[in-house]
C-alpha cells in the first residue's frame, strides 16, 4: 500500500510569487491534515479535511493560504503571495475514519527568498 | 504556547545504551503519540497510548503516561545507530464527531544521536 505522497519535495520561490503544494493521502483515508514546521519551531497544525469538507482550519495563518480537497481525494495548499515567513517544511498526513493514528508524508520544503 | 515540550532537547548516547525522552503537555488529552523523524524524511508513527493507559510496549519501545502530571516518557532500549533521529510527542485533545480524526499538537522534539 502506498503511503502519503507530497509534491514537490522542495520549492524555492521569490517573495510575492505563488506556490501550490500537493498531497496524495493513503487511499481510502477520509481524514487529511496539513501541518508545517518553520525553522526552529514545533510542528503546527494548519487544517483538517474530512473527505472534501474543511473540518477545522483554525491553524491557517492568514488568507494568503488556501487549501482544497476537491472530490475528497488529493489536496492542494496554495500560498499566494508567498512571504519570507512562509518558509518551512509543510507536512501532509492522513488517517482512516475514526482513527487516531496519522500517517505522514515526507514533507515539502518551501524556501521563500 | 506549546502543548508538548520534550526533554532533553538533545541526547547523545552509545550504541547499546538506553535512551529516555520525556514529554510534558498542558491540557487534557485523549491520546498521546510518539513519532520519529529521520533527517530530511517524514514523520513515522511509533506508538500511541490512550489517556486511560499507563504503560505500553512495542518492541524495544516503552511508553509511560502520567495524566496527573501531564507527562509521558519514551524509552528506547538497546539503542542502535539507526535510532538516530528526532523524536516528537504529539497529543490530541478534541474528538470530532463527524468522521473522527483529531488535530495533533506537537512538541519541539528531542534529537537523539546514537554513536557506535
Amino acid at each position: 500500500e502506498a503511503g502519503v505522497t507530497q509534491f514537490p519535495s522542495h520549492s524555492v520561490i521569490e517573495k510575492g510569487q505563488t506556490v501550490t503544494l500537493r498531497c496524495d493521502p493513503i487511499s481510502g483515508h477520509d481524514n487529511l491534515y496539513w501541518y508545517r514546521r518553520v525553522m526552529g519551531k514545533e510542528i503546527k497544525f494548519l487544517l483538517h479535511f474530512v473527505k472534501e469538507s474543511k473540518q477545522d482550519e483554525s491553524g491557517m495563518p492568514n488568507n494568503r493560504f488556501l487549501a482544497e480537497r476537491t472530490g475528497g481525494t488529493y489536496s492542494t495548499l496554495k500560498v499566494q503571495p508567498a512571504e519570507l515567513e512562509d518558509s518551512g517544511v509543510y507536512f501532509c498526513a492522513s488517517s482512516q475514519e475514526w482513527a487516531y493514528t496519522q500517517y505522514f508524508g515526507p514533507g515539502t520544503r518551501l524556501t521563500v527568498l | 504556547s506549546q502543548q508538548g515540550e520534550e526533554d532533553p532537547q538533545a541526547l547523545s548516547i552509545q550504541e547499546g545504551e538506553n535512551a529516555t525522552m520525556n514529554c510534558s503537555y498542558k491540557t487534557s488529552i485523549n491520546n498521546l503519540q510518539w513519532y520519529r523523524q529521520n533527517s530530511g524524511r517524514g514523520l513515522v508513527h511509533l506508538i500511541l497510548i490512550r489517556s486511560n493507559e499507563r504503560e505500553k510496549h512495542s518492541g524495544r519501545l516503552r511508553v509511560t503516561l502520567d495524566t496527573s502530571k501531564k507527562s509521558s516518557s519514551l524509552l528506547i532500549t538497546a539503542s542502535r545507530a539507526a535510532d538516530t533521529a528526532s523524536y516528537f510527542c504529539a497529543t490530541d485533545a478534541v474528538r470530532i464527531l463527524t468522521g473522527g480524526g483529531n488535530k495533533l499538537t506537537f512538541g519541539t522534539g528531542t534529537q537523539l544521536k546514537v554513536e557506535l
